[in-house]
């Protein structure tokens, strides 16, 4: 299981394009990267994944680089609901435990 | 509605009293998981399945059992509960092994508090 680094913690403001980005320099041939976002005392909810370059989904963006040794979770104009704790995980896809890190939290103020 | 569904939601019981914490999902997923998250210590898996009687330790075992005799049900067990399995808990589930081209669906939790 490959080890993530992410920031503990990161404030913005409202309508402020938000990146976090995640280390993760002993990434396999084989692992993907996840994002989850999780609410004060509610599960995590997936929000985007990708193996290498870019993917876009109507929440966020997720930028690779060639290397793929980090990531960056891209939120457009957040607002304060996007106020949360963000999850990098990767793993290859035959991998069936599953460590999260520590995550971080986001912090969007008015 | 795809769900995974926990019960119950929140429990307030004795040291040494057995208790299941049910989890049900109703999206004909293969991969089921147990976590339980503390303050500082994050998101740690407990146990998790690849499928119908296959199951595996995760990170955090100790003091928990878990069956899974049919697809859609996955409950935690525990036989003698004691107060440092205080903690939230999520039922997560996912297509195939659970592996990292699968994203995990998880449920609304359950809070456990053991005197």
């Amino acid at each position: 299981l490959a080890k993530t680094t992410q920031p503990i913690s990161m404030d913005s403001y409202e309508g402020q394009e938000v990146n976090i980005t995640c280390s993760h320099n002993n990434i396999a041939t084989n692992d993907y990267i996840t994002w989850y976002q999780q609410f004060p005392s509610q599960g995590p909810r997936f929000i985007i994944q990708g193996y290498k370059t870019k993917v876009t989904n109507e929440v966020a963006s997720l930028f690779i680089p060639a290397d793929r040794k980090s990531s960056t979770l891209s939120l457009p104009r957040v607002s304060l609901s996007d106020t949360a704790v963000y999850y990098c995980l990767v793993r290859n896809s035959s991998a069936s435990k599953i460590i999260f890190g520590s995550g971080t939290r986001l912090s969007i103020r008015p | 509605e795809a769900q995974v569904t926990q019960n119950p939601r929140y429990l307030i019981t004795v040291t040494g009293k057995k208790l299941t914490v049910t989890c049900s999902q109703n999206m004909n997923h293969e991969y089921m998981s147990w976590y339980r998250q503390d303050p500082g210590l994050g998101l740690r898996q407990i146990y998790y399945s690849m499928n119908v009687e296959v199951t595996d330790k995760g990170d955090v075992p100790e003091g928990y059992k878990v069956s899974r005799k049919e697809k859609r049900n996955f409950p935690l067990i525990l036989e003698s509960p004691s107060p440092n399995q205080t903690s939230l808990y999520f039922c997560a589930s996912s297509f195939g092994t659970g592996g990292g081209n699968q994203p995990q669906h998880f449920g609304d939790g359950t809070r456990l508090s053991i005197l």
